[in-house]
């Protein structure tokens, strides 16, 4: 069965940390993946996608994720944190053919201390 | 720039009750999603349209939730009879076509029955 896998339920930061998130899927056949943002009282948001080609993908706001076939992770990064980046953050997954509706897992409530 | 809108964006009701949430994609999107999203939980699929066609439902409750896209345009999701666990978010989301891979999501309806 499909599923998407974050780990990290609640993650803590100082302003300037590293941060890398976890994210975990099982699928049969070849996935998109993708994570999402949802700032305190707004829509998700799309941080960035990895459809093929370079599995280190850049997203917005300074984000990027690398895709570990082998690990079957999609982990998403950044080198400093800043305070507006406190949201939640989900990791999701579509196959790459067919039915293209997204999986999603728990979510990830990031929250940075200035 | 273009949103998905979803009305209202707060609905309390009492169980038992019938309850309608509305959806309008962002304009030329052939594809419309519904997904609810629990407390604590990442958004989960309740059903899929293509133009006015459901491609999947397999994951809504069809004994008491019912949705509709006429005009291959807006869509309806309703729920009746209301129950307890019914209280979540409902996300609406819209991509330009079946095999585009991005989804655009909405603000949500927020929905409590008491």
């Amino acid at each position: 069965a499909q599923s998407v896998s974050q780990h990290n339920h609640h993650v803590i930061l100082s302003e300037a940390a590293s941060l890398e998130l976890g994210c975990n899927y099982s699928y049969g056949g070849t996935v998109n993946l993708f994570w999402y943002v949802q700032y305190p009282g707004q829509h998700l948001q799309l941080l960035l996608k990895y459809f093929s080609g370079d599995p280190l993908v850049k997203g917005i706001k300074g984000f990027e994720a690398e895709f570990i076939k082998s690990k079957f992770s999609f982990n998403l990064r950044k080198p400093s944190v800043q305070w507006s980046d406190t949201a939640e953050y989900f990791c999701a997954a579509s196959r790459r053919t067919g039915a293209n509706n997204l999986f999603f897992g728990t979510g990830t409530r990031l929250t940075v201390i200035p | 720039e273009a949103e998905v809108a979803q009305s209202p964006r707060y609905k309390i009701t009492e169980k038992s009750q019938a309850v309608a949430f509305w959806c309008d994609p962002i304009s030329g999107h052939a594809t419309l999603y519904w997904y609810r999203q629990i407390l604590g939980q990442g958004p989960e699929l309740l059903v899929q349209f293509q133009d006015e066609s459901v491609v999947d439902d397999s994951q809504l409750p069809k004994d008491r939730f019912s949705a509709e896209r006429l005009k291959g345009v807006d869509s309806t999701l309703k729920i009746q009879p209301a129950e307890l666990g019914d209280s979540a978010m409902y996300l609406c989301a819209s991509s330009l076509a079946k095999g585009q891979r991005e989804l655009f999501f909405g603000s949500g309806t927020q929905l409590s029955v008491l």
